[in-house]
């Protein structure tokens, strides 16, 4: 059973363009929770979701930043219009019920806008 | 919101000795603790979590404690070795919600 799968591991974008994470769960799981990491800082909270559904964002930007989680396929974390700040370490991780049942992560998406 | 603190945030000890980590969470609602390790230029893996209607739980050199009604839990390893340098990240959730992390702890085994 393959882990948490996201590509790509290393993303590079300049000031504007638009990042696009992509999150395959494990098999079987049908919650998805993306977060964010900076440099030495913990990690952050940004959304959860279910299949078809968003759960909580409340740890979202309210601008630029959108996810999905589509019936088929990964979910996706997109940044529209990146700026400097924005470079970090995105996590997913996936879990297969809501709460307290385990969460897995992925091994992160490193994002570097120049 | 839920809110979790985590201490110390570098903890040296000589391999051999025990490391403990300490976590306290403000939501009485949480009913799920886990903890990850993050090893460098890696994401964070679950290496044990325990529920609220525990106190205790050990998984070989790896032990949490609970205390529900001064809302703290500890991380406790014994036997440190090598290895076992990372960071580690205590993490609270109630059932159908977020998980909320603490700041994290970066472990170092001396030699």
């Amino acid at each position: 059973n393959a882990g948490v799968m996201q590509n790509p591991r290393h993303l590079v974008r300049r000031r504007g363009q638009e990042a696009r994470l992509r999150c395959s769960p494990m098999k079987g799981h049908s919650h998805v929770y993306w977060y964010r990491q900076l440099p030495e800082e913990g990690l952050k909270f940004m959304v959860y979701l279910q299949k078809e559904n968003i759960i909580d964002e409340s740890g979202m930007p309210k601008e630029r930043f959108s996810a999905e989680f589509p019936k088929e396929g990964p979910s996706i974390l997109r940044i529209q219009q990146v700026v400097r700040g924005d470079s970090a370490a995105y996590f997913c991780a996936s879990s297969p019920l809501v709460g307290n049942t385990e969460a897995f992560f992925g091994q992160g998406t490193r994002l570097t806008v120049v | 919101g839920e809110n979790v603190e985590q201490h110390p945030s570098t903890l040296s000890v000589q391999e051999g000795d025990s490391a403990v980590i300490k976590c306290t969470y403000s939501d009485s609602a949480s009913n799920y603790f886990p903890w990850y390790k993050q090893e460098l230029g890696k994401g964070p893996q679950l290496i044990i979590d325990i529920r609220s209607n525990v106190g205790e739980k050990k998984d070989q050199r790896i032990a949490v404690t609970l205390n529900k009604t001064a809302k703290h839990f500890s991380l406790h390893i014994t036997e440190t070795q090598p290895e076992d340098s990372a960071v580690y990240f205590c993490a609270a959730s109630r059932g159908n919600d977020k998980i909320i992390f603490g700041k994290g702890t970066r472990l170092h085994i001396l030699p």
